[in-house]
């Protein structure tokens, strides 16, 4: 089966850069997408299409895609911008969707 | 706005059955895939498949196909997923999405947006 793969855990100070890889094989075809979860919330969608940022999302948030591996990028993090996020494509066919495991953003 | 509402917190024993709800609004429903996704206390997003409400064409994850069952019901804008016998391993958070699907050349890209605020599922005896 597909899989996508983000490290666990990412830590900032605030005002720094964050960034958050997701690898998987077929990233050079298909789009990634970012989603930001906060403690007892439902997911919000950061970053489409790769680097496309939905209305409503602070510009210190982008994307981008590179071969087998996207990123999201958190420029001058915020305290509130601690939350996980999950990054989520399809394999190639198009027929697995699914969801990396998600890293959990610390800004302190 | 684009909303999906969905009902609210269940506590069932094993074995019983049970089914969530989730119900769109501000935009044409019947057209656009409905999604479901899991979260287990603690654990990462599943997803678990789609279903589209104009024809009820529903796509299962092989994980969960035969485990649950989407539907839904156009004439209220209702999106399913139920349980015909719950076990412990059930008890998740389970969110609807509508999902948005756009060409890209020959292939066509999904994606979830916006999602439900979760339906809590407890399964204990």
């Amino acid at each position: 089966s597909y899989e996508l793969t983000q490290p666990p855990s990412v830590s900032v100070s605030p005002g720094q850069t964050a960034r958050i890889t997701c690898s998987g094989d077929a990233l050079p075809k298909k789009y990634a997408f970012w989603y930001q979860q906060k403690s007892g919330q439902a997911p919000v969608l950061v970053i489409s299409e790769d680097s496309k940022r939905p209305s409503g999302i602070p510009e210190r948030f982008s994307g981008s895609s590179s071969g087998t591996m996207a990123t999201l990028t958190i420029s001058g993090a915020q305290v509130e911008d601690e939350a996980d996020y999950y990054c989520y494509s399809t394999d190639s066919s198009g027929d697995h969707r699914v969801f990396g495991g998600g890293t959990k953003l610390t800004v302190l | 706005e684009v909303q999906l509402v969905q009902s609210g917190a269940e506590v069932k024993k094993p074995g019983e059955s049970l089914k969530i709800s989730c119900k769109g609004s501000g935009y044409s429903f019947t057209t656009y895939w409905i999604g479901w996704v899991r979260q287990m206390p603690g654990k990462g997003l599943e997803w678990m498949g789609i279903i589209y409400p104009g024809d009820s064409d529903a796509r299962y994850s092989p994980s969960f196909q035969g485990q649950v069952t989407m539907s839904v019901d156009k004439s209220i804008n209702t999106a399913y997923l139920q349980w015909s016998s719950l076990k412990a391993s059930d008890s998740a958070m389970y969110y609807c999405a509508r999902n948005i699907r756009q060409f890209r050349g020959p292939t066509i890209e999904n994606w979830f947006d916006p999602w439900g605020q979760g339906t809590l599922v407890t399964v204990s005896s």
